[in-house]
């Protein structure tokens, strides 16, 4: 089974750039499986899908981050990487990797144990 | 606002059966699977149910999940105390080009 493990800077600050990176490991990011995704969830509230990447490199972006999100893959470190530029208080969350299935259907079936990043001066 | 709409909150008894319900449009659950996922508070999202009725492993037969047009539906029998929990229902939206999310359905097990 994949696993998943978020890492980077708990606090950002505003106007700032959040960098986040995801290691896999249990399995290879060119699997052909997955897309390998971000997700955050404010304290308190639902969740959000912020974007998913193939090992190719070919991205999809929710439409009301795309402008602030880049999502990269670094295939020779199993790792996929998040940054969303020009942060503000409403970014602080838990940020979640996951592997997002691919195929008929699109479903999230291994998450990373999340990591709070709070946007604060 | 969420894309797909669940109601906030749903309680009942030890031993009942509660349903929960996501609701959408055709870009999304009319054309796509819907997956649930249930997150104990102050714990990572576990994937529930896939491709509308489908329980990964390890997943107890009390779930069970079903889609009809537009909206979709969790059942949980035999509710346990355990089963306190956020659920969330997901799909793809092809409008949005986007995995969209419920905003998230509390269940208190009385």
């Amino acid at each position: 089974q994949v696993q998943l493990q978020e890492s980077g800077p708990g606090l950002v600050k505003p106007s700032q750039t959040l960098s986040l990176t995801c290691s896999v490991s249990g399995g290879s990011l060119n699997s052909g499986t997955y897309y390998w995704s971000w997700i955050r969830q404010p304290a308190g509230k639902g969740l959000e899908w912020i974007g998913r990447i193939y090992t190719s490199g070919d991205t999809i972006y929710n439409p009301s981050l795309k402008s602030r999100v880049t999502i990269s893959v670094d295939t020779s470190k199993n790792q996929f990487s998040l940054k969303l530029t020009s942060v503000t208080a409403a970014d602080t969350a838990v940020y979640y990797c996951a592997s997002l299935r691919r195929g008929v259907s699109y479903y999230l079936d291994n998450w990373g144990q999340g990591t709070l990043v709070t946007v604060s001066s | 606002q969420s894309v797909l709409t669940q109601p906030p909150s749903v309680s009942a008894a030890p031993g009942q059966k509660v349903t929960f319900s996501c609701s959408g449009r055709r870009s999304n659950i009319g054309n796509n699977y819907v997956s649930w996922y249930q997150q104990v508070p102050g714990t990572v999202p576990k994937l529930l149910m896939y491709e509308n009725n489908k329980r990964p492993s390890g997943i107890p037969d009390r779930f069970s999940g079903s889609k009809s047009g537009t909206s979709a539906t969790l059942v949980i029998t035999g509710l346990q105390t355990g089963d306190e929990a956020d659920y969330y229902c997901g799909t793809w939206d092809g409008s949005l080009s986007a995995v969209v999310f419920g905003g998230g359905t509390k269940l208190t097990v009385l």
